[in-house]
């Protein structure tokens, strides 16, 4: 069956600008999770949804990033304002035990 | 808070040969701990999950030990191959946070050489 994907796979923004990046999680997961990564480090915790409601956002940086998943299904991690720190691949993956990951959007934030 | 350490950013070894990659944890002994593997430009694929009450958990030519007194685990391929090579992830669930919230440590890459 299909897994996690997400879109786009690549994204350029310049500073200033605001950034959605959408995720499929494989059909009928009940649990979301969004992640960033950056280069050579691994995967950092970002939010964490249990069908629409979101159970954990602990590990937004800041009131920059908001995720969405108000159907249960896809979800949607916003940035708003892109800063040159936020450049990383953002990873979400679905299923509590294990996880299982999408391809990850890479932001480069010029 | 728990601190994850894989103890070499970089591992090459000869194919053939038993790769040996190491996670060691600074705080509490979580329940359960996890072995991904990721490959450039993608996201990490689940290989393994081993209790802390298992000693040893085995797949394939994969094996993972746990050592709860140590704070370590070991992850162990036999017989490696060229298409072994990645970078592979410990990971442990935070319990300072919700069910499923991860940490993970930085990755050892593994490069097998023919």
């Amino acid at each position: 069956g299909a897994g996690v994907s997400q879109s786009p796979r690549y994204k350029v923004a310049k500073r200033g600008q605001d950034v959605a990046l959408r995720c499929d999680p494989i059909s009928g997961h009940v649990s979301l999770f969004w992640y960033q990564q950056a280069l050579g480090q691994g995967p950092e915790f970002l939010t964490y949804f249990q069908n629409e409601a979101q159970l954990d956002k602990s590990g937004l940086p800041s009131d920059r990033f908001f995720a969405e998943r108000p159907e249960g299904s896809v979800s949607t991690l916003k940035i708003q304002r892109t800063q040159q720190e936020d450049s990383a691949v953002y990873l979400c993956a679905s299923s509590l035990l294990p996880q299982y990951f999408g391809p990850g959007t890479r932001l480069l934030v010029l | 808070s728990q601190k994850i350490e894989q103890n070499s950013e970089a591992l090459n070894i000869q194919e053939g040969k038993t790769a040996t990659l190491t996670c060691n944890y600074t705080n509490y002994s979580p329940a359960y701990l996890q072995w991904y593997r990721q490959d450039p430009g993608r996201g990490p694929v689940f290989l393994l999950l081993i209790r802390e009450n298992e000693k040893e958990k085995r797949k394939e030519r994969l094996k993972v030990t746990f050592d709860t007194t140590l704070k370590q685990s070991l992850f162990h391929i036999t017989a490696s191959q060229p298409a072994d090579s990645a970078t592979y992830l410990c990971a442990l669930p935070n319990y300072g946070g919700s069910q499923g919230n991860l940490i993970f440590g930085k990755g050892t890459k593994l490069s097998v050489k023919p």
